[in-house]
């Protein structure tokens, strides 16, 4: 069982919809990350919390330690959103390397 | 204020030859990771790297793989004789060092896709 799992492993959705993608880990975190990935294309650091709740734009990151999970939100989705969105997470005690979920791939369709 | 760079972003070589992949960090920057990430696999984790120093290589095959980061110029990570199931992308990425880390995460470049045919 890895580490950190992600949910949905893909997710289609219409221009405007609401997306939600979970995370769930199973060891003790100092951070979390959400991070972009587009096709072809480099990483881009979306957030990196450690708890509570980060808004950036039409991206929304929440975390809840006792639970050990997070969600990203994407409000208004659109097209420019479609992309592989992945969670890593920094384990307690560590503080440089990253385990990564498998990434969940987000298309929106106009 | 270049992000983190790397090239080449395509490399392609025939089974038995070296591959070098170069990271060059954000400006300030001291610490640089190497992640690999398979066909369908999440990304894994290589080599942690601080100027002149290994800090922790756990994730690196003990053959044939070897990474540096010199005092002066870019990260490379090497792998000699590649052979197919090496290809892969591989990303880089930098921090500023100590707490400062904690505060700002880290910056990952655009990766370089390596195939080895």
């Amino acid at each position: 069982k890895n580490e950190v799992e992600q949910s949905p492993q893909n997710l289609t959705a219409q221009e405007g919809e609401f997306i939600t993608i979970n995370c769930s880990y199973s060891v003790g975190i100092s951070a979390l990350h959400w991070l972009q990935q587009h096709p072809g294309g480099g990483i881009v650091s979306l957030f990196m919390l450690s708890s509570g709740k980060k808004k950036h734009g039409r991206l929304i990151a929440t975390i809840n330690i006792q639970e050990k999970h997070s969600s990203l939100h994407i409000t208004a989705s659109h097209p420019r959103d479609s992309a592989v969105y992945i969670c890593a997470v920094r384990p307690g005690g560590s503080n440089y390397k990253l385990t990564f979920g498998k990434g969940t791939l987000l298309t929106v369709n106009p | 204020n270049a992000g983190v760079m790397q090239n080449p972003r395509h490399l392609v070589r025939r089974r038995g030859q070296e591959a070098r992949l170069r990271c060059s960090p954000m400006k300030g920057h001291s610490h640089v990771y190497w992640y690999r990430q398979l066909p369908e696999e999440g990304l894994k984790f290589m080599v942690y790297l601080q100027k002149e120093n290994i800090i922790d290589e756990s994730g690196m095959p003990k053959e044939r793989f070897s990474a540096e980061f010199p005092k002066e110029g870019p990260s490379i990570l090497r792998i000699q004789q590649v052979v197919r199931g090496d290809s892969a992308a591989y990303f880089c990425a930098s921090s500023p060092p100590g707490q400062l880390a904690n505060a700002y995460g880290y910056t990952f470049g655009s990766g370089t896709r390596l195939t080895v045919v």
